[in-house]
């Protein structure tokens, strides 16, 4: 267990639907990463927060967005979903802008029908 | 932004041989560069990892080598056992932000008993 925790386990929706993943980072780690991993493919980077702040972007559709609450915890949402979006999202923290390790947390797995 | 290329994308070995896994990168300010094994189903996690000013690093069984002139690193796993099958994926960064890591493509690993 990477103490990082990921909510809904799984989620099932329908195209056009809008859904919100939820990430709460181990705890004293101020960074979370999303990523996204489609099947038998690698991690796509997505975005990264830090301590509250947008700290980088990677290839995140403008469809989707993320923000960190002050507690730390981040939501990643997916709106006007497509088949394609159906994948694996993975969030990943560290302790700040230079932390090292990333723990990853056990990912959602999203299917879009 | 940064690219990183890792080859092979699947690699199969006999229970007790080596196993080679190379990367390379392109932006020369990268100077983090961590090893993660994915089970299947499973999250990611860091099994090494080295930075630029060190040339080889080694754990038990597992070593990584860095070239940053070529701006290449390898994965060597020796005496492999089954519990080695997963992908592997390398991973490059700015190392004092960490906040674009760029993950290479996979490696699927396959160790027959």
């Amino acid at each position: 267990d990477s103490g990082v925790t990921q909510t809904p386990k799984h989620l099932i929706t329908a195209t056009g639907q809008r859904v919100t993943l939820r990430c709460s980072p181990r705890s004293g780690d101020l960074s979370v990463y999303w990523y996204q991993q489609s099947l038998d493919q690698g991690l796509q980077f997505l975005i990264q927060y830090y301590n509250g702040e947008e700290r980088a972007k990677g290839n995140i559709l403008e469809r989707f967005s993320a923000q960190q609450f002050p507690d730390l915890h981040s939501e990643l949402n997916l709106s006007s979903l497509e088949l394609g979006d159906s994948a694996l999202y993975f969030c990943a923290s560290t302790s700040g802008p230079s932390g090292n390790e990333q723990f990853f947390g056990p990912g959602t797995r999203l299917t879009v029908l | 932004g940064e690219n990183v290329e890792q080859h092979p994308s699947t690699l199969s070995v006999q229970e007790g041989d080596s196993a080679v896994i190379k990367c390379t990168y392109s932006d020369s300010a990268s100077n983090y560069f961590p090893w993660y094994k994915q089970e299947l189903g499973k999250r990611p996690q860091l099994i090494i990892d080295i930075r630029s000013n060190v040339g080889e690093k080694k754990d038990q069984r597992i070593a990584v080598t860095l070239n940053k002139t070529a701006k290449h690193f390898s994965l060597h796993i020796t005496e492999t056992q089954p519990e080695d099958s997963a992908v592997y994926f390398c991973a490059a960064s700015l190392g004092y932000n960490n906040n674009d890591m760029r993950f290479g493509a996979g490696t699927r690993l396959t160790v027959k008993p």
